[in-house]
């Protein structure tokens, strides 16, 4: 069964920094993987979705990468802002699973001051 | 994209009642999803839904216990049965649409 992990748990940064979140799965027989950003009350955005072909997606001050082979993707956030503050979370697809089956981490807390 | 709704946001119940949770979603897709979050854990997902067929359960997930309905493309309830304090948690419906999956804002639950 794949099991995905996220470090650190909970981040705490000023603004304006850059900042690396790191997720890692057990199993490297995946179809994609995708982070999420999740606010109290509210549910999932989903930031970025990448292919298992791919090695990175970028999306504005976001980019992620994914390396398969060492079962590994990185999340970074560039010129951090308070209004990044949220849970982000990493899912991955397994090859051969049903559509819509994702195995989460359980996300890293981060907290952006002022 | 994808935009989902769900009702209710929230809901604090009684031990032994039930809940049944309503999802909207602003498009026809073939299959939607219910995912569970407890407190301080990473989502899990309870089961799928397709429309004109029963759902499909995820280990550790029963229909007695999760009946699911999906009575068109657009549209799915869970209900939570004979509910308890493990119960207490964030539920989730999804739907995935060319590769991207998307989440509905969630329903609290609180069971006491």
């Amino acid at each position: 069964k794949q099991e995905v992990t996220q470090i650190p748990a909970a981040l705490s940064v000023p603004e304006g920094e850059n900042l690396v979140l790191n997720c890692s799965f057990t199993d490297s027989a995946i179809y994609n993987l995708q982070w999420f950003r999740q606010d109290p009350g509210k549910g999932l955005t989903s930031l970025l979705l990448i292919q298992s072909s791919q090695r990175e997606q970028t999306s504005g001050r976001l980019n992620a990468s994914l390396d398969k082979s060492s079962g590994r993707s990185t999340l970074y956030i560039a010129a951090s802002q308070p209004g990044d503050s949220a849970t982000y979370l990493c899912a991955v697809r397994p090859r051969g699973s049903t559509l819509g089956r994702l195995y989460f981490g359980r996300g890293t807390q981060l907290t952006v001051w002022p | 994209s994808a935009v989902i709704s769900q009702k209710p946001s929230r809901d604090i119940c009684q031990r032994g009642t039930s809940l049944t949770i309503q999802c909207q979603v602003d498009s026809q897709v073939t299959m939607m999803f219910w995912y569970r979050q407890q407190p301080g854990q990473s989502l899990t997902l309870i089961a799928t839904a397709n429309q004109g067929s029963e759902a499909t359960y995820e280990s550790g997930f029963v229909i007695d216990k999760f009946p699911i309905s999906r009575p068109n493309l657009t549209f799915s309830t869970l209900t939570v049965s004979n509910m308890s304090p493990e119960d207490s948690s964030i539920y989730l419906c999804s739907v995935e649409k060319s590769g991207t999956q998307y989440f509905g804002p969630g329903t609290r639950l609180l069971v006491l």
